[in-house]
This record gives C-alpha cells, sequence and structure tokens, in this order.
C-alpha cells in the first residue's frame, strides 16, 4: 500500500475550522483516500473518503488536490469531541475477488482542541 | 449504520491464563473480520485477517499458536489469547467491512491487562 505522511499534531480552537493535511505522493490510480479517527480508548472511526472529486459529508469535507498526491480533511467547526487521532489511509479500490481490505494505519495526527 | 460490537471492552487476567475476545458484525455478513493490536501511543497493527469457515492468516511475527482465531460464522470471530503475559497487555482490536465497500467498521476495542 502507498504510504501516507501526516503531522504528528495539530491544534484548533473549539469551533473554528480545521484543516488536517495528508501528502500522498506514492498514490496510484485506483487507490481511494480513507480518513479515520480514534477518539481516546475507542476503536476508529469512519469519517470520510474519496477518489478523485472532493467529498462532503456530515461529519467532514475532504479536498483532493487535482494530482492526488496530497489531500485535506476539513472539519468545518471543531468541537472539544472532535479531539482525536487522524488518520489518512490509501486502499485499493480494486477488489480481488470481492473480499474486504485490511487498513494500513500510520502514525496520524493528533488533533487538540482548545475551548 | 452498520455496528461492529467487541466484547469484553475491558478485561484483566493473571500470567498463564487464556482470554477471550468477541467481535461481532450486528447488522451485516462478514466474511472477512480483521484483527489488530495498539500499544500505548502507537498506531493499530493488523495481527491478522480472520476468514469465515477457513484458517486466519496471520501477519509477520504474529504467533498462530498463542493468537488462536475462529471466524465460525459470518457475524461472529473470536481471539484467544492464550497462556497471556503481561507483554501481551494492549489494546486489541476488530473490524470488519461489508464485502466490496469502502468504509470499514470497528469494534469498540478491548483492553486487555495481564498481571
Amino acid at each position: 500500500d502507498a504510504k501516507t505522511t501526516q503531522p504528528n499534531s495539530m491544534e484548533s480552537n473549539e469551533e473554528e475550522p480545521v484543516h488536517l493535511p495528508c501528502n500522498h505522493s506514492t498514490i496510484s490510480g485506483t487507490d481511494y483516500i480513507h480518513w479515520y479517527r480514534q477518539l481516546p480508548s475507542q476503536g476508529p472511526e469512519y469519517v470520510i473518503h474519496g477518489l478523485t472529486s472532493n467529498v462532503n459529508n456530515r461529519m467532514a469535507s475532504l479536498a483532493i488536490a487535482e494530482d492526488r498526491k496530497s489531500s485535506t480533511l476539513i472539519l468545518h467547526r471543531a468541537t472539544l469531541r472532535d479531539a482525536a487521532v487522524y488518520y489518512c489511509i490509501l486502499r485499493d479500490g480494486v477488489r480481488r475477488g470481492g473480499s474486504a481490505r485490511q487498513l494500513t494505519f500510520g502514525s496520524g495526527t493528533q488533533l487538540t482542541v482548545l475551548p | 449504520g452498520a455496528v461492529v460490537s467487541q466484547h469484553p471492552s475491558r478485561v484483566i487476567c493473571k500470567s498463564g491464563t487464556s482470554v477471550k475476545i468477541e467481535c461481532r458484525s450486528l447488522d451485516f455478513q462478514a466474511t472477512t473480520m480483521f484483527w489488530y493490536r495498539q500499544f500505548p501511543k502507537q498506531s493499530l497493527m493488523l495481527m491478522a485477517t480472520s476468514n469465515e469457515g477457513s484458517k486466519a492468516t496471520y501477519e509477520q511475527g504474529v504467533e498462530k499458536d498463542k493468537f488462536l482465531i475462529n471466524h465460525a460464522s459470518l457475524t461472529l470471530s473470536t481471539l484467544t489469547v492464550t497462556s497471556a503475559h503481561p507483554e501481551d497487555s494492549s489494546f486489541y482490536i476488530c473490524s470488519a467491512s461489508r464485502t466490496g465497500q469502502g468504509e470499514a467498521f470497528f469494534g469498540q476495542g478491548t483492553r486487555l491487562t495481564v498481571v
């Protein structure tokens, strides 16, 4: 799986937007960009994913660079509950026999939200 | 939405004993489930892939005789840590996906402490 690079940590003020960057310069044409987050002492939870176009859902937005070598997860108004480790993960969209594939987690970005 | 339930959430056991952790997909069938381990301040590391009706696939360095995986039905996978030692103390997390779908669902994790 192609590698991703994220800052180790970021801080944000409550109710302000947060832009979490991710570099993935070796991304292949079939790699989807996934974001998961892990709150303290919990399993990861899905945030968003995309392939080429920007994506929006109720949790966040995903902005993907035109060359797909980087992406940014955008939290529009950070709350204290958004404090977590955010993981940017590439996942090959080519399904071999229809089976699920594991996720390969990097070190992620620890987001601290200040009140 | 889909939910993966993991039980127990926390367990303390004595050295030399065995501990079983259950992972259930509550509203979908999962032919494949994944087991991860996470040490403090580290990222998730894949331990093994659990396949319904067949043997699990273990990652390099993970002892298959120590971490027994059983995936007897399409909604249940179990991980048994046999002859536990203090160094097995960790946060164990399972995940599952609907076949061919992008989003992975994670259990809430099991905090294992071996004393």
